[in-house]
């Protein structure tokens, strides 16, 4: 199973606001609405930021939101701040394997 | 609030096993509402699932097709734990090793501290 597309670097202004894309298939990503997205700091454990496409899970801020569209969702982070600084994988469920997660995505807030 | 504490150690030659634990706090292994991972991290593969463990009237297993001939993933409900054992390993196995703790559908809210497994001679 190969890995969901995602950037490799993403880069915002404090304030503004990014998004960070993942693309699949109609077996993965398009097929169904079990996306998940992790925040990851350097030598840190994965947080869950998002999951089923658009959900919060309690404590996370409502800076971060989800959406999906066909093959590809995405995770938008709005008021950008310093400590956004992190890797954001998403995952998904498939029709082949339970799980298959993002390549990452290096976010720098400049 | 679910802790999970892994155990396990940091160097295994090639072609023998590797084996961490999980052991769990806050929750039991014999929940029916969620399922117990196996998640690993390397530089070359990113984050991959490999498998998972987990009881609805009877224990189940799922095994990412990547591994599925090497791993096996059993619960202890004596301990609370569960384990990942992975058969044959090579220098591509070397990676980060995490447990967690959650469901595809709803994402994986609880992760162990991760064990840095090294395949050397």
């Amino acid at each position: 199973q190969s890995a969901l597309t995602q950037p490799a670097s993403v880069s915002g202004s404090p304030g503004q606001s990014i998004t960070i894309s993942c693309t699949g298939t109609s077996s993965d990503v398009g097929g169904y609405n079990f996306v998940s997205w992790y925040q990851q700091h350097p030598g840190k454990v994965p947080k869950l930021m998002i999951y089923d496409v658009s959900n919060r899970p309690s404590g996370v801020s409502n800076r971060f939101s989800g959406s999906k569209s066909g093959n590809t969702a995405s995770l938008t982070i709005s008021g950008l701040q310093a400590e956004d600084e992190a890797d954001y994988y998403c995952s998904s469920y498939t029709s082949s394997t339970p799980v298959v997660f993002g390549g990452g995505t290096k976010l720098t807030v400049l | 609030q679910v802790q999970l504490q892994q155990s396990g150690p940091g160097l295994v030659k090639p072609s023998q096993t590797l084996s961490v634990t999980c052991a769990i706090s806050g929750d039991s292994v014999s929940s029916n509402s969620v399922a117990w991972n196996w998640i690993r991290q390397s530089p070359s593969r990113g984050l991959e699932w490999l498998g998972r463990t987990y009881y609805r009237s009877k224990w189940y297993n799922d095994y990412a097709v990547s591994v599925k001939s090497r791993i096996t993933i059993k619960p202890d409900t004596s301990k609370n734990q569960f384990s990942l054992q992975l058969n044959s390993v090579t220098p591509e196995d070397t990676a980060v090793y995490y447990c967690a703790r959650g469901l595809v559908a709803t994402g994986f809210g609880d992760w162990g501290q991760g064990t840095l497994v090294t395949v050397s001679s």
